[in-house]
């Protein structure tokens, strides 16, 4: 199993352009999030998913989007990028488990520099 | 007011000592879990332990036990017999709610332990 698999692993980008994460994985999860990491700081919660088709905002969802086709893919795109938006980004997935842990896994990052 | 507070920004501790790492926590909701993830300087985010807010028992997990004082809102870190590998920024986390839900978690600002020869 490879897990949680994220591309591209990095990204720069000027101001203005367009680019989407592919976040993957291969346990089945029913649930997807989208976090960033920025300096000093622990990971942010941008948007997450319940399921295929299925998706909610998050802390700091402004100027970001995303989709859930299949249950084992979730993008993120960011159709204007700004310099604010210079992150670390990171995908988890977690089983729907109720009482007990939910455990979220959590992908490589994708290091994204917006010029 | 942060949720989640670590308040060592950063340690140094000798090979083989043991290491505590500090977190407290804030929220009025009953049910909630708290987590400890490991990030190396390679940058991936490692889960480590769990802690359940009605687990009547701290948590352990091989070296790793969490040290959990509920009416102080504390859920510490324990890494006994440190290692060179254990060098790393340490994270704790928590989701509020009985989980089942896809409740996104709050983390901590991270405290940076460096384990010296």
């Amino acid at each position: 199993n490879a897990g949680v698999t994220q591309t591209p692993k990095f990204r720069v980008l000027k101001t203005g352009q367009s680019m989407t994460l592919l976040c993957a994985q291969d346990m089945n999860h029913e649930y997807m999030y989208w976090y960033r990491q920025d300096p000093g700081m622990g990971l942010r919660l941008i948007h997450y998913s319940v399921g295929e088709g299925t998706t909610a905002k998050g802390e700091v969802p402004d100027g970001y989007n995303v989709s859930r086709l299949k249950k084992q893919n979730f993008l993120l795109g960011l159709e204007s990028a700004a310099p604010s938006q210079t992150s670390v980004y990171f995908c988890a997935s977690s089983y729907k488990h109720r009482g007990s842990t939910d455990t979220q896994y959590f992908g490589p990052g994708t290091r994204l520099t917006v010029l | 007011a942060q949720k989640i507070t670590q308040t060592q920004p950063g340690m140094f501790v000798q090979e083989k000592e043991a290491v505590t790492l500090d977190c407290t926590y804030d929220t009025s909701d009953p049910s909630y879990g708290l987590f400890w993830y490991k990030q190396p300087s390679s940058g991936e985010m490692i889960f480590l332990i769990y802690q359940g807010s009605y687990d009547q028992q701290n948590a352990t997990e091989g070296r790793y036990s969490l040290n959990f004082q509920k009416a102080r809102k504390s859920a510490n870190l324990v890494i006994s017999a440190s290692q060179l590998g254990d060098s790393a920024m340490y994270f704790c986390a928590m989701r509020e709610g009985p989980g089942g839900g896809a409740d996104g978690l709050t983390f901590g600002k991270g405290t940076h332990l460096i384990i010296q020869p």
